[in-house]
């Protein structure tokens, strides 16, 4: 079956800093891949998504590229901001099939002044 | 500024109660999902509609009862709860993968479910 591990958090990090959340998947297929961001209170924010192989995305100065030989999709941002405080979720959907989602666990960050 | 709205956003219930969860989609989507979001536990997939029809049931118990009377909505009918069923529920949709290759989920902001 699918599945998704995602590193254990609470990562916490200065402003400015550079953030690492690592996503690594298992698939029978060739799934599209995301990364999915939680507000406290709110519910998931879809953060950026790639569909094939080395496919970058991209949003609000995050970053993940699709890497099938290591079957990673590592979040990266140059500078976080204490506004990007919050849970993030790696998941994956396959291609051929119902496309419901699988998730890792979420990992929070947690971005000091 | 999300297209799925849901309602209630919070809820307390006692294990006697019944009642419903409400999410709609203004997105033109007809495909839509059922998620529990618990402490300490990964999102999972609870029901899965596509063209208002369910295709997935992932081994939900039967005290959670869904019904999609149409693209735009989507209910979750509770009865009869046990304390452990306190979770946030999320609600997504999508485009019907069979017709669309543009497969990604929007969540609409969730109820958060407390049963006493």
């Amino acid at each position: 079956g699918n599945s998704v591990t995602q590193m254990e958090g609470p990562v916490t990090l200065s402003e400015e800093a550079f953030l690492t959340i690592n996503c690594t998947y298992t698939a029978t297929g060739y799934p599209s891949l995301f990364w999915y961001v939680q507000y406290p209170g709110e519910g998931l924010q879809l953060l950026l998504k790639a569909t094939k192989a080395d496919d970058k995305g991209s949003n609000k100065g995050f970053e993940a590229t699709y890497r099938k030989e290591t079957t990673s999709f590592h979040l990266e941002k140059g500078s976080v901001q204490v506004s990007d405080s919050a849970v993030y979720f790696c998941a994956l959907s396959e291609v051929a099939g119902r496309r419901a989602l699988t998730f890792g666990s979420g990992t929070r960050l947690q971005v000091q002044p | 500024e999300t297209g799925v709205t849901q309602t209630p956003r919070h809820l307390v219930m006692g294990m006697t109660n019944k009642k419903s969860l409400k999410c709609e989609q203004h997105l033109g989507h007809n495909a839509m999902y059922w998620y529990k979001q618990s402490a300490k536990k990964p999102l999972e997939l609870m029901f899965v509609y596509s063209l208002e029809e369910r295709v997935e049931n992932n081994s939900v118990p039967s005290r959670f009862s869904p019904e999609c009377p149409n693209s735009s909505h989507l209910f979750l009918h509770l009865h009869t709860l046990q304390p452990e069923d306190s979770a946030l529920y999320l609600c997504a949709s999508s485009q019907e993968w069979r017709v669309q290759t543009e497969e990604t989920q929007y969540f609409g902001p969730g109820t958060r479910l407390l049963v006493l």
